[in-house]
């Protein structure tokens, strides 16, 4: 069974960064792309960020470019998301969602985790 | 930059009527289009791929339909379960979602 578990979520101050997990289990997760989609509570879905199966592709949406970083650690099975200069338009449910494909682009979402609240509040 | 528009915001839909979905690409996406259900309090669950191929355990009441830049979504008997938020997805490039519809009980 295939399961998406984040961490790392929670009240932060503008300005301030946060690292956001994800475990992963139930696939090879090195075969995978992997991806963060948020939703602000009540609210659509928006993807932030992609990465490729070798990490070799990286996306962000406009609004996180130079702000967030997507890495993955294959030998782990995990997925970060690392968030600086947080505002309150990050703040929102962060989901943890696996690629049917290996590069990121071109390819539909099949798993999502139960996501992980960050709220960036002073 | 390619925008992915919904219609109706909103669909209220009596139990056991058809309900009809749209999504609208600003560009050609080819039939690179998936579409979600999401409950409240659930994550999303992927309904449809490749902008009519059911994902595996979804019910065929539930067909997709379109190519290019129109793409629609069909429910043919809507059931109590089927009430939720639908999101269309293009993947062309990254992922892009539409900001979803509705689906309300009339």
């Amino acid at each position: 069974e295939v399961q998406l578990v984040e961490s790392g979520g929670g009240l932060v101050q503008p300005g301030r960064s946060l690292r956001l997990s994800c475990a992963a289990s139930g696939f090879n997760f090195d075969d995978y792309a992997m991806h963060w989609v948020r939703q602000v509570p009540g609210k659509g879905l928006e993807w932030v960020s992609g990465i490729s199966w070798n990490s070799g592709s990286k996306g962000y949406v406009d609004s996180v470019k130079g702000r967030f970083s997507i890495s993955r650690d294959n030998a782990k099975k995990s997925l970060f998301l690392q968030m600086n200069s947080l505002g309150a338009e990050d703040t929102a449910l962060y989901y943890c969602v696996k690629d049917v494909g290996m590069l990121g682009r071109s390819a539909y979402l099949d798993y999502w985790g139960q996501g992980t609240l960050v709220t960036v509040s002073s | 930059e390619i925008v992915m528009t919904q219609s109706p915001a909103t669909l209220s839909v009596s139990p056991g009527e058809r309900a009809t979905l749209s999504c609208r690409a600003s560009q050609s996406v080819s039939s690179n289009l998936a579409w979600y259900q999401q409950k409240p309090g659930q994550a999303p669950r992927l309904l449809i791929y490749d902008a009519s191929t059911r994902a595996t355990g979804v019910p065929v009441r539930f067909s997709g339909s379109g190519s290019g830049t129109e793409f629609t979504l069909t429910i043919s008997s809507l059931q109590s379960e089927d009430f939720a938020v639908y999101y269309c997805q293009q993947y062309n490039n990254w992922p892009l979602f539409g900001q979803g519809t509705k689906v309300e009980i009339k």
